[in-house]
């Protein structure tokens, strides 16, 4: 079945390092979406990218979908410790209904002060 | 801002028996989803409820599960018969449109 990856799983960072999360799924996207969930939280939605090749900026953050809408990244410039969580891509299963999302297995995030 | 609220917070049960867990979605959102995780793994979609009707349901959420929206506001998910390994968390969550999902704080389901 169609699946979503992610890595790495874990990544450490000194405070004011860059971090970067990196997703790929085995079928084209019509759209992905990242989510942030802290430590004993629950996901929130940060963004959707649709377009091929579409570039979002929040503040530090920058997140990119591939131009073959298969692929997609988080990248966080220099980290803070209130960065700290799991960071989670997921899109819609292929043919499927866009309100079901599949979820990468998350890339958990530490940052040492 | 608006929540998604889930109640209650810890369902400790002992197994076979039922268990409902309940959600009030945001008021004007039409889209209302339940998911798990179990502890440390990611998020897996149960089901999707749109226009008072089942709208998608995963291969987990067999006969043992079922979803109602009673009266207009809550969102129940019932397990009728639970197993050891339906423990985990269970997340609701709501959304305007077919992205952007609201989670509630979820549920923690301990089945012993």
């Amino acid at each position: 079945g169609q699946q979503v990856m992610q890595i790495p799983q874990y990544q450490h960072v000194q405070e004011g390092e860059d971090f970067t999360t990196y997703c790929n799924s085995s079928t084209t996207l019509s759209n992905i979406q990242w989510y942030k969930q802290r430590p004993g939280g629950h996901p929130v939605f940060l963004i959707q990218l649709v377009k091929s090749g579409e570039v979002k900026k929040q503040k530090r953050l920058t997140f990119q979908f591939g131009e073959a809408k298969k692929n997609s990244s988080l990248h966080i410039t220099a980290t803070q410790t209130t960065d700290v969580g799991t960071y989670f891509c997921a899109g819609p299963p292929t043919g499927g209904s866009q309100g079901n999302l599949i979820f990468g297995k998350g890339t958990k995030l530490s940052v040492k002060p | 801002e608006p929540e998604v609220t889930q109640t209650p917070s810890h369902q400790v049960t002992q197994m076979g028996q039922e268990v409902i867990l309940r959600c009030v979605p945001i008021s004007n959102h039409l889209y209302f989803y339940w998911y798990r995780q179990i502890l440390g793994q990611k998020v897996e979609f149960l089901v999707s409820f749109y226009n008072n009707e089942i709208s998608e349901k995963s291969e987990i959420f067999d006969d043992q599960f079922s979803v109602e929206r009673p009266d207009g506001s809550n969102f129940t998910l019932k397990i009728r018969s639970t197993k050891l390994e339906d423990s985990a968390m269970y997340f609701c969550a709501s959304s305007a449109f077919r992205y952007g999902y609201t989670f509630g704080s979820g549920t923690r389901l301990t089945v012993v």
